[in-house]
C-alpha cells in the first residue's frame, strides 16, 4: 500500500506570504496528524482529525494556522501569514482506528523556510 | 508539563559496538511507548512499541527497549550497531487519557563508523 505523501517536499516563501501543505493520508485511514520540527527543537504535535472533524487542535500555536480535511480523505495546513519562526519541517501521519490506533506512520515531511 | 528527555543529542560509535538510548517521560498513569528512527532522506518508521504486557520488547532490525515503569523510562538498546544504524532516533510517549497525540523527545543523532 501507498504511504502517507506529503507535498512539496520544500516550501521558500517570504515573510507574510500565504503557504499551503498538503498531506494524503494512506487509504482508509481514518486519523490523520499534523506535526512540526521546528531547528533543533523536538517534534511537537498540531492537531490530530478524525475523518472530517477535528479531534484535538490543542496544538496548533495560533489562528495563523488553519488545517482542513474536507470530505476526511486528505488534508490541508495553510499559514496565512507566515513569519519567521514557522520555519521548519512538517510532518503529516495517519493511523487507522480500532486495534491499530495508536501506531502512526509518517510522511517524508514539507520542509518550510520563512525568510 | 509532561515532557520527554532523550538524555544524548548526539552518539557516535563503531560498528559491533553496543548501543542504549536513553528516554524518560514525566506523567503520570498509562502510556503507550515508541520509539521511531529517520534514516538519511527517509521518513520517521516505527521501531518498536509498548502498549501492555512483556516491558521487554523487540522490534524490527534487532532493537529491543525495556519499559521501566518505576523509573518512567524506556530505553532502546541494540547489541552491535552496524554501519547502517546510522539515524536520528526519537521516543515519543502516548498519554491513553489524552487522546492519541504523541509526545516526542528532542532525538538523538547515532552515527556509527564503519
Amino acid at each position: 500500500e501507498a504511504g502517507v505523501t506529503q507535498f512539496p517536499s520544500h516550501s521558500v516563501i517570504e515573510k507574510g506570504q500565504t503557504v499551503t501543505l498538503r498531506c494524503d493520508p494512506i487509504s482508509g485511514h481514518d486519523n490523520l496528524y499534523w506535526y512540526r520540527r521546528v531547528m533543533g527543537k523536538e517534534i511537537k504535535f498540531l492537531l490530530h482529525f478524525v475523518k472530517e472533524s477535528k479531534q484535538d487542535e490543542s496544538g496548533m500555536p495560533n489562528n495563523r494556522f488553519l488545517a482542513e480535511r474536507t470530505g476526511g480523505t486528505y488534508s490541508t495546513l495553510k499559514v496565512q501569514p507566515a513569519e519567521l519562526e514557522d520555519s521548519g519541517v512538517y510532518f503529516c501521519a495517519s493511523s487507522r482506528t480500532g486495534t491499530g490506533l495508536n501506531e502512526q506512520y509518517f510522511g517524508p515531511g514539507t520542509r518550510l523556510t520563512v525568510t | 508539563a509532561q515532557s520527554v528527555s532523550q538524555h544524548n543529542h548526539h552518539v557516535i560509535l563503531s560498528e559491533a559496538a553496543s548501543l542504549e538510548l536513553g528516554c524518560n517521560y514525566s506523567y503520570g498513569g498509562t502510556v503507550n511507548l515508541f520509539w521511531y528512527v529517520q534514516y538519511p532522506g527517509q521518513h520517521l518508521q516505527l521501531l518498536l512499541k509498548y502498549f501492555s504486557g512483556d516491558p521487554l520488547v523487540k522490534g524490527i532490525k534487532g532493537f529491543e527497549a525495556e519499559f521501566i515503569k518505576s523509573k518512567f523510562s524506556f530505553n532502546l538498546r541494540k547489541p552491535s550497531v552496524q554501519w547502517s544504524d546510522t539515524a536520528e532516533y526519537f521516543c515519543a510517549v502516548n498519554k491513553k487519557a489524552a487522546g492519541n497525540k504523541l509526545t516526542f523527545g528532542g532525538g538523538t543523532r547515532v552515527l556509527v563508523k564503519p
